[in-house]
């Protein structure tokens, strides 16, 4: 099983930072890495698909980045409604996983 | 739009039988893998089961493997999960998403818990 390791698990952040969430795999994955948002009570929500395909309808300030082992998702000039706990999933061996989850809290 | 509505959640005791529902729309259902995953109360994501378009192929998480069953009823662009010997860890909010690689929609979510 492919285990999915986030960093950091929690972060406080302010408006217009640039936040950087990672997500390393404890095998090589390709390409096959998701991210996913969830805020409080709500779904989850996919952003971004494929380690760098933004989803449709996603605000242009995500983006991710990586293959192989080490990904990155990215969000730039945060915003409030940004605060949500994201998740990484992995699709290239079953059983598919997901990282433990990074929670952003907004200052 | 796509919408993804999940029933049937509950109180079950240990030991006891449930079956989860999904019902879609907004989409043509038998182009699309659907899935199960669950969320432990302040816990993560954890992925369960996938079914394919036709129902020929089917692939479960080790957690659940002989106990929970995924099915889905073309003709009434219905997913299922049944789930059978509940236990205490099997408390969550179960959601079905559509997608077999990506989970492109999800639905809102279905509270089940296990307890006596």
């Amino acid at each position: 099983e492919v285990v999915l390791a986030q960093s950091p698990d929690f972060q406080s952040v302010t408006p217009k930072e640039k936040v950087t969430i990672t997500c390393r795999a404890s095998h090589s994955i390709g390409k096959n890495l998701h991210w996913y948002q969830q805020k409080p009570g709500q779904s989850p929500r996919l952003l971004i698909k494929y380690a760098s395909q933004s989803f449709s309808g996603v605000p242009s300030r995500f983006s991710g980045s990586g293959s192989g082992a080490d990904f990155t998702l990215t969000i730039n000039s945060l915003e409030a409604e940004d605060a949500a706990t994201y998740y990484c999933h992995q699709s290239s061996s079953l059983p598919y996983t997901f990282g433990q989850g990074t929670k952003l809290e907004i200052k | 739009q796509v919408q993804l509505v999940e029933s049937g959640g509950g109180l079950v005791k240990p030991g006891g039988s449930l079956r989860l529902s999904c019902a879609a729309s907004g989409f043509i259902f038998t182009d699309y893998y659907m899935a199960w995953i669950r969320q432990a109360p302040g816990k993560g994501l954890e992925w369960l089961a996938y079914i394919n378009n036709s129902g020929s192929t089917i692939f479960y998480a080790d957690s659940v493997k002989g106990r929970f069953a995924i099915s889905r009823d073309n003709a009434k662009n219905s997913l299922y999960l049944r789930m059978d010997s509940l236990r205490a860890d099997d408390t969550a909010v179960y959601y079905c998403a559509r997608g077999e690689l990506t989970l492109f929609y999800w639905g809102q979510g279905t509270l089940v818990t296990v307890s006596s």
